[in-house]
């Protein structure tokens, strides 16, 4: 079964700094990829969806970007983050058109 | 807009009682799937219903799917102190490659 890896496991950046989190799966293949955000206390939002390398569907417009270089990597990122970037982010893979599992995800704090 | 939203919000309980909590989506789904998650964890996955099936079990877990209503259920028996975290339903809409999360219900089980 695959594995999700996040890091790192916390952040607190200042506002205005750049963001990369990462995002890598093990023990499947072509899987498709998403980015999620959870405001505390509040359900999740997708972010950005990917069904390939180099292909991104995003969801909801705002500053941040993800990317996808490898079949089992994916990016999350930001030029420039604002105080509304903090949250939860849960990157999650899907292989077979069934189940979705999820990583254990980031904790970004914008101070 | 929001997909899944369920129902209630917040649900408190003895240990030993059975809890449900319902969702509702609004378009036609290919698979609901319910997740648990912890507080400040990633979410884990529970059980997956496809849109041809009525009823699913798994241990302690019984998940119902009405597509007439748009609605589905998620019932914990014999709760457990440990059964205490959110839960979420995550539909996949047809034609669609992404699963869309409900708001969530907050369960706490009283030992």
């Amino acid at each position: 079964s695959q594995t999700i890896h996040q890091w790192p496991a916390t952040l607190v950046q200042p506002v205005g700094s750049p963001l990369s989190l990462e995002c890598t799966v093990e023990g499947t293949s072509n899987p498709n990829l998403y980015w999620y955000r959870q405001a505390a206390g509040r359900g999740l939002q997708l972010l950005f969806y990917s069904v390939g390398i180099g292909q991104i569907s995003s969801e909801v417009p705002q500053n941040l970007s993800a990317s996808r270089p490898q079949d089992r990597q994916f990016i999350l990122s930001s030029k420039k983050l604002l105080l509304s970037d903090s949250g939860f982010y849960l990157c999650a893979c899907r292989t077979g058109g069934t189940e979705q599992f999820f990583g254990p995800g980031t904790r970004l704090t914008v101070l | 807009s929001q997909q899944g939203e369920e129902d209630p919000q917040a649900l408190s309980i003895q240990e030993g009682e059975n809890a449900t909590m319902n969702c509702s989506y609004k378009t036609s789904i290919n698979n609901l799937q319910w997740y648990r998650q912890n507080s400040g964890r990633g979410l884990v996955h529970l059980i997956l219903i496809r849109s041809n099936e009525r009823e699913k079990h798994s241990g302690r877990l019984r998940v119902t799917l009405d597509t007439s209503k748009k609605s589905s259920s998620l019932l914990i028996t014999a709760s457990r102190a440990a059964d205490t975290a959110s839960y979420f339903c995550a539909t996949d809409s047809s034609g669609t490659y992404k699963y869309i999360f409900g708001t969530g219900t907050r369960l706490k089980v009283l030992a």
